[in-house]
């Protein structure tokens, strides 16, 4: 079954360390995102990408960097130049330029920093 | 950007309708309305879009105003599995690259 599978779901990491977030689409979906979510907030866009080898600053994308080799994969760091890193983090992907059924979200990963 | 309003809680009885509203008086005439929910600790998952068309899906209808500034998101008959936050979101075009603006959403509880 085709989909969007985040991992690990469950993170913990001490202050001062560097840490990668997988995401990974088999829909062939060309656009990619990652949001973070604090509680009971909404949606924050972080980066966003709609071709290999680009990406966009989303709206709180200090702290953090993507890179996106490969279509199907678009790995989010939170660097320790990210001051509040414990947060949901969410990746999404998309068909570019159609509306169509909008976003496939994966299931998240819980960041807790210690 | 256009933004959207949303009530932030709303009760509904098991096996009525429950309308969920939201306001988007800002929207643009080609930016769409989007809809979707989030059971805790997963992600959202769509429901339904429109842009100017009253739109009907298996999971939920969707009335948009006539002057597109609000919209009712009506699921026909809840259930207590459509206990979730939901989402009304604008998809706002930015040259060519697509970008949803989350709010805070309307968290629905159906009661038994």
């Amino acid at each position: 079954d085709g989909g969007i599978t985040q991992s690990p779901k469950y993170l913990f990491r001490k202050e001062g360390q560097n840490v990668t977030l997988s995401c990974e689409q088999n829909l062939n979906h060309d656009a990619m995102y990652w949001y973070r979510q604090d509680p009971g907030q909404g949606l924050r866009l972080i980066y966003y990408s709609q071709i290999v080898n680009d990406f966009q600053k989303g709206d709180i994308a200090e702290g953090y960097s993507v890179s996106r080799e490969k279509k199907e994969s678009f790995p989010l760091t939170v660097t320790s130049a990210q001051k509040n890193p414990t947060a949901f983090y969410l990746c999404a992907s998309s068909f570019s330029l159609q509306g169509g059924y909008g976003y496939t979200f994966g299931s998240g990963t819980r960041l807790t920093v210690v | 950007d256009a933004k959207t309003t949303q009530p932030p809680s709303m009760d509904c009885a098991e096996g009525r309708a429950a309308n969920l509203p939201c306001n988007h008086s800002t929207i643009s005439g080609n930016e769409y309305v989007y809809w979707y929910r989030q059971i805790h600790s997963q992600g959202p998952q769509y429901i339904i879009h429109g842009l100017k068309n009253n739109e009907t899906n298996e999971m939920a209808s969707l009335i948009i105003t006539e002057d597109r500034k609000s919209s009712t998101l009506i699921l026909p008959h809840a259930t207590l599995r459509d206990t979730a936050v939901y989402y009304c979101i604008v998809r706002v075009d930015t040259s060519g690259t697509y970008k949803y603006i989350f709010g805070t959403g309307t968290r629905l509880k159906v009661l038994a």
